[in-house]
């Protein structure tokens, strides 16, 4: 069974602080996701990382940044949080596969972290 | 970039009517389509997805459905009951070989009971 966590379901910091949000995945997966959910938009993508290291932007990255150092954890920085950064962060994974036009699957999805920026 | 259009915003049947909800899609080159279920406080779930070589994928009371030349594609749940209450996103993958998913703005249905 997929599991992954997310370091905290609930997080409030300050206007202009640094923010760390933690996501472990324990299935070995290659593919990982940083999602923003904000009521009546959906599931905006931030950062998308396919492997250790790398990493392609997604719809929303400004102020944003991510690291993926080992292969199970992927981090996503606020760099100075802004109280427009209020939202609810989910991270999800996903199989690389053997990639080709078939390439997508299944995204499994952390519990989320709702962040309130004051 | 990819663009996924969904409706309706919110949907309301009773026990044991059908639910449909719908999308549509902007790039051609697209080729797999998931649905996902968000129930409240929890995380969103698969419950089912198609593949551009198929027209249709049924799972016990959930079906899609993909119309391919008009872009898009359909969840009908039957026999609706309570805890299909939930709020439901499409998604469609960005281009064909793409890992990355451009998801609708969901749908929220309530089966009153």
């Amino acid at each position: 069974d997929v599991k992954v966590t997310q370091s905290s379901r609930y997080l409030v910091k300050r206007t202009g602080e640094k923010v760390f949000l933690e996501c472990v995945q324990d299935m070995d997966h290659e593919n990982m996701f940083w999602y923003r959910q904000d009521p009546g938009l959906g599931l905006r993508l931030i950062y998308f990382s396919y492997d250790v290291k790398m990493k392609e932007k997604g719809d929303i990255p400004e102020g944003y940044s991510v690291s993926r150092e080992k292969k199970e954890r992927f981090s996503l920085i606020l760099e100075s949080a802004s109280t427009n950064q209020t939202s609810m962060y989910l991270c999800a994974s996903s199989l690389r596969g053997r990639g080709g036009v078939w390439a997508s699957y299944e995204q499994y999805f952390g519990p989320g972290t709702r962040l309130t920026v004051t | 970039g990819e663009n996924v259009e969904q409706h309706p915003s919110t949907l309301s049947v009773q026990e044991g009517d059908s639910a449909v909800i719908k999308c549509t899609y902007s790039d051609s080159a697209s080729n797999y389509f998931p649905w996902y279920k968000q129930e409240l406080g929890k995380r969103p779930q698969l419950i089912i997805d198609i593949r551009s070589n198929v027209g249709e994928k049924k799972d016990q009371r959930i079906a899609v459905t993909l119309n391919k030349t008009a872009k898009h594609f359909s969840l009908h749940i039957t026999e609706t009951q309570p805890e299909d209450s939930a709020v439901y996103f499409c998604a469609a993958s960005r281009g064909a070989g793409s890992y990355q998913l451009t998801f609708g703005k969901g749908t929220k249905l309530s089966v009153i009971p």
